[in-house]
């Protein structure tokens, strides 16, 4: 299953709302996760299972969709959100991810 | 504390081997299945290899798929991940992370929520 991320880089500044898109090339069903990385950092997970916050990820993450297309949203850039965004489907192996989406202070 | 620690990274020829283990605490290590996943220098993440708990079953990327093999020693809360015939193309920083797994509406599923911070593979000669 290949997944396609968009858009590749985005600028926003704090306090807008983000969102940002990944398309799988067959169903997922939901079983699509969301995962932030910063540099030089390992990834976390913000969102499983397309529209489920992990504990402890800010309220203001969400995410929606199902079967091939899915949105991660943050309603509310905070100085921390500047980082890589990556999509990852759990449904069949390979599990594949996302090619990321780097989100840049405007 | 759920923790996981990568070992054995380093720098190995073309055509070499490297052994990696990653060492879990804080959770009962054989009731998970394991994922690897792998970074190149400046590039996204790519999906390597999984494990189930027992260990029967595993999963690999085509792009490792006979040189690499995943492994677990329960008795010892460790994972590995033994690499054969390495290329360049292999150069990456390595994670590893625990596949978490929930019941909803009656379907199971999985998403990796632990991750440790990385072992670091240089193939070149």
């Amino acid at each position: 299953i290949q997944m396609t991320q968009s858009p590749s880089s985005l600028s926003a500044s704090v306090g807008d709302r983000v969102t940002i898109s990944c398309r799988a090339s067959q169903s997922t069903s939901n079983s699509l996760n969301w995962f932030q990385q910063k540099p030089g950092k390992a990834p976390k997970l913000l969102i499983y299972a397309a529209s489920s916050l992990h504990s402890g990820v800010p309220s203001r993450f969400s995410g929606s969709g199902s079967g091939t297309d899915f949105t991660l949203s943050i309603s509310s850039l905070q100085p921390e959100d500047f980082a890589t965004y990556y999509c990852q489907q759990s449904y069949s192996a390979p599990y594949t991810f996302g090619q990321g989406t780097k989100l840049e202070i405007k | 504390e759920v923790q996981l620690l990568e070992s054995g990274g380093g720098l190995v020829q073309p055509g070499g081997s490297l052994r990696l283990s990653c060492a879990a605490s804080g959770f009962t290590f054989s009731t998970y299945g394991m994922t690897w996943v792998r970074q190149a220098p400046g590039k996204g993440l790519e999906w390597v290899s999984s494990i189930i708990g027992s260990g029967i079953t595993t999963y690999y990327a085509d792009s490792v798929k006979g040189r690499f093999t995943i492994s677990r020693d329960n008795s010892k809360d460790t994972l590995y991940l033994q690499m054969n015939s390495l290329r360049a193309e292999d150069t990456a920083v390595y994670y590893c992370a625990k596949r978490q797994y929930q019941l909803l509406s009656s379907y199971y599923y999985y998403y990796m929520d632990v991750w440790g911070k990385g072992t670091t593979v240089t193939v070149s000669s």
